[in-house]
């Protein structure tokens, strides 16, 4: 069963960079059927896609958020990862990593998601 | 405010059925597929019905799900207060390159 581990700093301050990983097990994440992404949900608020990643690297970002998002990813650890810079107190959420199935070359539905990890950002 | 418009909340009685609606447009759900997820407070988001009317193993067939045009539906029978969560729709966005979400909609089982 594919299982997805968020990990990061749980505290962030403003105008500094956001970094988390999320590690995959149970599969791998070179398969060629899947994309790699987060999400975040600010406290009582819904959901935000940040991007999407696949095995080889190739990227989408959500469009508002790009300029300050890099995502990445490592075959050899079975990790991807999230940069986000320049960091202010709308980027506090909590912060899932999911994986997302492909259809006409684009990621589709969500599933599984990780538990999710807090971020705060605050001096 | 989401590109992809639900109704903030519903509710209905234990045992009746519900029905909540995900409006987008062309570039969105009149060519994408539709996904919906169930997020009880303080867990992260499941997956309920994926290619808009498709459920995942182990999700009972009280979740439906149906896409006309640009609108898609999810429907739940026989409610349970178990059913009390927060619902999501999500799509691809052609003109964007991006996924979208629904603003949610907050399910109250009476």
């Amino acid at each position: 069963q594919l299982q997805l581990q968020e990990s990061g700093p749980g505290l962030v301050k403003p105008s500094e960079t956001l970094s988390l990983t999320c590690t995959v097990s149970g599969g791998s994440i070179s398969s060629s059927s899947y994309y790699w992404g987060w999400i975040r949900q600010p406290p009582g608020k819904g959901l935000e896609w940040i991007g999407s990643i696949y095995y080889s690297g190739s990227t989408y970002y959500n469009p508002s958020l790009k300029s300050r998002v890099t995502m990445s990813v490592d075959t050899s650890k079975n990790q991807f990862s999230l940069k986000l810079s320049s960091v202010t107190a709308a980027d506090a959420a909590v912060y899932y990593c999911a994986r997302s199935s492909i259809a006409a070359a684009v990621p589709i539905e969500v599933d599984p998601w990780g538990q999710g990890t807090l971020v705060t950002v605050s001096s | 405010q989401s590109v992809l418009t639900q109704p903030p909340s519903v509710s209905a009685a234990p045992g009746q059925k519900v029905t909540i609606s995900c409006s987008g447009s062309s570039s969105n759900i009149g060519n994408n597929y539709v996904s919906w997820y169930q997020q009880i407070p303080g867990t992260a988001p499941k997956l309920l019905i994926y290619d808009n009317n498709n459920r995942p193993s182990g999700i009972p067939d009280r979740f439906s799900g149906s896409k006309s045009g640009t609108s898609a539906t999810l429907g739940i029978t026989g409610l349970q207060t178990g059913d009390e969560a927060d619902y999501y729709c999500g799509t691809w966005d052609s003109s964007l390159s991006a996924v979208l979400f629904g603003g949610g909609t907050k399910l109250t089982v009476l």
